[in-house]
């Protein structure tokens, strides 16, 4: 069965510090893994898209890596700000198409950061 | 560009009764999902859409459920009669279309409370 494990379920760090969030996955075939930022209240919105051949992408202060050796991606916040607190959730799709069809989504990291 | 809309923002009713969600997608987005999102969870996609045809609705509870869209544009998801465990956020996303890797763009969601 395909599935998404992320860690930690919940984190609180003060404004300014850097952090990770995990993601190891068990879907197969593979095709690519995303990143979402969900605020409360909102729906997600899409952080970074990694294909099979992709190890890091950026955007901002966030920077993910894919391992698909491993099955492991992580997600790095560098220079923490109290926008960033929001439930952060892991995608793994096993088709190069974008549709609904066979993603996984892991259940979220919440973050908190803290002034 | 105008961003996926969905109403109304929070809902609540008692059980058994009914209800119903609207989702208008960003224009030209020919792939409509409704997703439920329980407390703690990543979200779960109930339906897909690819313009008026429905792609996929395996996870769609049928005797309870009911999704339409008509015209290919905005969608209709309704509960009849609605239980506890429907207590949820009900997300629509779009994407362009099915091919090439789409991402996929939230509305803020549609908070349902079932008493």
């Amino acid at each position: 069965k395909n599935q998404v494990e992320q860690s930690p379920q919940s984190l609180i760090i003060l404004e300014g510090k850097n952090c990770t969030l995990q993601c190891n996955y068990t879907v197969s075939p593979f095709s690519n893994l995303r990143w979402y930022k969900q605020d409360t209240g909102r729906g997600p919105v899409s952080l970074t898209i990694m294909t099979f051949s992709e190890n890091t992408k950026s955007n901002g202060r966030y920077t993910a890596t894919l391992d698909a050796d491993t099955k492991q991606s992580s997600l790095h916040i560098t220079a923490s700000q109290l926008s960033d607190s929001a439930s952060y959730i892991c995608v793994v799709s096993p088709y190069s198409g974008g549709g609904a069809d066979g993603l996984t989504f892991g259940k979220g990291t919440h973050l908190i950061i803290q002034p | 560009e105008a961003g996926v809309a969905q109403s109304p923002r929070y809902k609540i009713i008692e059980k058994r009764q009914s209800v119903a969600f609207w989702c208008n997608p960003i224009s030209g987005h020919a792939t409509l999902y409704w997703y439920q999102q329980i407390l703690g969870q990543g979200p779960k996609l109930l339906i897909q859409f690819q313009n008026n045809g429905v792609v996929d609705d395996s996870q769609l509870p049928k005797d309870r459920f009911s999704a339409e869209r008509l015209k290919g544009v905005d969608s209709t998801l309704k509960i009849q009669p609605a239980k506890l465990e429907d207590s949820a956020v009900y997300l629509c996303a779009s994407s362009l279309d099915l091919s090439g890797g789409d991402e996929q763009f939230f509305g803020p969601g549609t908070r349902l409370t079932v008493l």
